[in-house]
């Protein structure tokens, strides 16, 4: 089974500073990795993934992610915030060799300030 | 192109009564998948249909909840009767990809049990 961790509930952070929103996991066996943001009345959109490759995985809207074997993190970053980036941002697993079952995180709420 | 289309966006009933949802995928995602998300947590799953076929339905609570996909296109899930605890948001997405692709989410169902 697979679990996912995201420490901080609510990320203040005033317009233009960058932002990590931190995301661990934990599995018994390789995932897959992911984040979805959550704009206010609107589903989920995917911001990005890792499947394989390079540990460094570019998103939309200028975010991105690095995958951590080791410490089996994989948190997003953003170099610098706009005030459209307001959302709940939610990170999520699935398994490699089983069904494409996403287990999320309970979330992250990013509020940028003017 | 449309996306996942959700109805009703809300729903408000007295605990007890029947409720039902409505979940049209993206014309094609042969894969559909009904979560809840419960205030401040992220989503669960509670089904996942490839075509009409009901793969995955092991978190769905059988006693109360009943979900259906005729001719793997649209998809309705059911409770009856309704608890207090059931009230959350209801999620639909579907999938065009296998392993590591990527969910297209509705905006959801918003139940409120009284």
């Amino acid at each position: 089974a697979q679990s996912v961790t995201q420490l901080d509930s609510q990320v203040p952070v005033f317009e233009e500073a960058p932002v990590e929103l931190r995301c661990n996991y934990s599995s018994s066996v390789s995932v897959y990795l992911f984040w979805y943001v959550q704009y206010p009345n609107q589903g989920l959109q995917l911001l990005l993934k890792y499947l394989s490759g390079s540990t460094l995985v570019k998103g939309i809207n200028g975010f991105e992610a690095e995958f951590n074997k080791s410490q089996t993190s994989f948190h997003l970053r953003k170099p610098s915030v706009h005030i459209s980036d307001t959302a709940e941002y939610f990170c999520a697993v699935s398994d490699q060799t089983g069904a494409n079952n996403l287990f999320f995180g309970t979330g992250t709420r990013l509020t940028v300030i003017p | 192109e449309a996306g996942v289309v959700q109805s009703p966006r809300y729903k408000i009933i007295e605990k007890k009564q029947p409720v039902a949802f409505w979940c049209n995928p993206i014309s094609g995602h042969n894969t559909l998948y009904w979560y809840r998300q419960n205030l401040g947590q992220g989503p669960e799953l509670l089904i996942r249909y490839e075509n009409e076929e009901a793969v995955d339905d092991s978190q769905l609570p059988k006693d109360r909840f009943s979900a259906e996909r005729l001719k793997g296109v649209d998809s309705t899930l059911k409770i009856q009767p309704a608890e207090l605890g059931d009230s959350a948001v209801y999620l639909c997405a579907s999938s065009l990809e296998g392993r590591g692709g990527k969910l297209f989410f509705g905006s959801g169902t918003q139940l409120s049990v009284l």
